[in-house]
């Protein structure tokens, strides 16, 4: 079974401060997908990368960047806190052309 | 960015009885998927759809990828408690790597 590994379940920060949140993939799959879940928005994309130091912006970028220097860890970072980014953060990874993502179990981040 | 409308936003239901919910767009998608979201979980792939009129089951779920291309149905025959949970609809364009989400279904069942 794909496994996605978030590093942490739970996070608290304060305004201001950079956030790393983390992702790992063990299936070898060259797209990872970093989304925002808020309640009665859904799911909305924030990053995609699909390959090693490639990345696309998606419909939130705003506030955000990411890494990828390896094929199966995915970073969301959040250059400077705030608190209207207290959110759940899911990460997904999914084969190239195929459709179906696979999600992590996301973390919920509080910025206080 | 696009979300595609999905309805209806919640539902309360006793155990036993059927739900629907469907997911409409305004623009066309060549595959169709239906995920489940567990309290305190990451969405898990319930179903998935890839040609147009398709009807696809998977235990009590069954689930229709529409005619027009634009919209998809979940049916969820005899609930039970462990149905409870946020289900969403996706959709794919074609040579898209990249999913459209609804904005989720919370279904509630009562005992």
């Amino acid at each position: 079974d794909v496994k996605v590994t978030q590093s942490s379940r739970y996070l608290v920060k304060r305004t201001g401060e950079k956030v790393f949140l983390e992702c790992v993939q063990d299936m070898d799959h060259e797209n990872m997908f970093w989304y925002r879940q808020d309640p009665g928005l859904g799911l909305r994309l924030i990053y995609f990368s699909y390959d090693v130091k490639m990345k696309e912006k998606g419909d939130i970028p705003e506030g955000y960047s990411v890494s990828r220097e390896k094929k199966e860890r995915f970073s969301l970072i959040l250059e400077s806190a705030s608190t209207n980014q207290t959110s759940m953060y899911l990460c997904a990874s999914s084969p190239v052309n195929r459709d179906s993502q696979h999600f992590g179990d996301g973390t919920r981040l509080s910025i206080l | 960015g696009q979300q595609l409308n999905q309805s209806p936003q919640s539902m309360f239901i006793q155990e036993g009885e059927d739900v629907s919910m469907n997911c409409t767009s305004s623009s066309i998608f060549n595959t169709w998927l239906w995920y489940k979201q567990d309290p305190g979980e990451g969405p898990v792939l319930l179903i998935a759809l890839y040609k147009a009129g398709e009807l696809t089951s998977n235990g009590r779920l069954t689930a229709q990828f529409g005619i027009t291309r634009k919209d998809s149905f979940l049916n969820i025959s005899a609930s039970i408690p462990s149905d409870v949970g946020i289900y969403f609809c996706a959709g794919q364009r074609g040579g898209s790597e990249k999913l459209v989400f609804g904005k989720g279904t919370k279904l509630t069942v009562n005992p």
